[in-house]
């Protein structure tokens, strides 16, 4: 059963500072790994996703991925309250193939 | 990015009762996803909406208690049958982008409170 994991938080990060969401997965067939944020009552929406073992930069938020560790993380840096939200790391196959598996979630706090 | 619509947004059902969710994208899409959120938890995947074909539902899930249809490239249901307390969830339809690149994009969600 395919698996994706990530640290369980909550987390609390000082404004300005560099927050880290993290993840891992079972399936070493997965091939593609989304980061969404989900505020409080909405839906998830996405943030971010990678194909490529490195790192992929968007604004102020980097992915990275690293196949070989099944690892992938989340870096948001210059943290603003308004980042403040739960964030669902997902797993899918090659693209556009396969479902997606969402992990269980990390919740961040943003301290002003 | 794909812009979709769920009602009712909310509901109070009584145990026993069924009801009906519609999901409407704004652009065709091969595939719908149902998934289900319960509180303070991750998202389950309940099944898959194909057009034309029979929904593919996931281990603990079956067509008696959750079925689907899938009329159109734009349009799906999911209805809750005989709903019970446990049932009490958010229910989020999801469709993939134009983009092809796998990612999902959802709906606003409807919270189910059974009684």
């Amino acid at each position: 059963q395919k698996e994706v994991e990530q640290n369980s938080g909550p987390l609390s990060v000082p404004e300005g500072a560099i927050a880290s969401l993290n993840c891992t997965y079972s399936d070493r067939g997965s091939q593609s790994f989304f980061w969404y944020r989900q505020y409080s009552g909405k839906s998830p929406e996405l943030i971010m996703f990678i194909y490529s073992n490195g790192d992929k930069e968007d604004g102020r938020f980097t992915a990275q991925l690293n196949k070989a560790s099944q690892y992938v993380s989340l870096l948001i840096r210059d943290s603003q309250p308004s980042d403040s939200a739960t964030y669902l790391c997902a797993g899918g196959g090659a693209w556009g193939n396969e479902k997606l598996t969402f992990g269980t979630g990390t919740r961040l706090t943003i301290i002003p | 990015s794909a812009v979709i619509s769920q009602k009712p947004s909310r509901d109070i059902c009584q145990r026993g009762t069924s009801l009906t969710i519609q999901c409407q994208v704004d652009s065709q899409v091969t595939m719908m996803f149902w998934y289900r959120q319960q509180p303070g938890q991750s998202l389950t995947l309940i099944a898959t909406a194909n057009q034309g074909s029979e929904a593919t539902y996931e281990s603990g899930f079956v067509i008696d208690k959750f079925p689907i249809s899938r009329p159109n490239l734009t349009f799906s249901t999911l209805t809750v049958s005989n709903m019970s307390p446990e049932d009490s969830s958010i229910y989020l339809c999801s469709a993939e982008g134009q983009g092809n690149t796998g990612e999902l994009f959802f709906g606003e969600g409807s919270r189910l409170t059974v009684l």
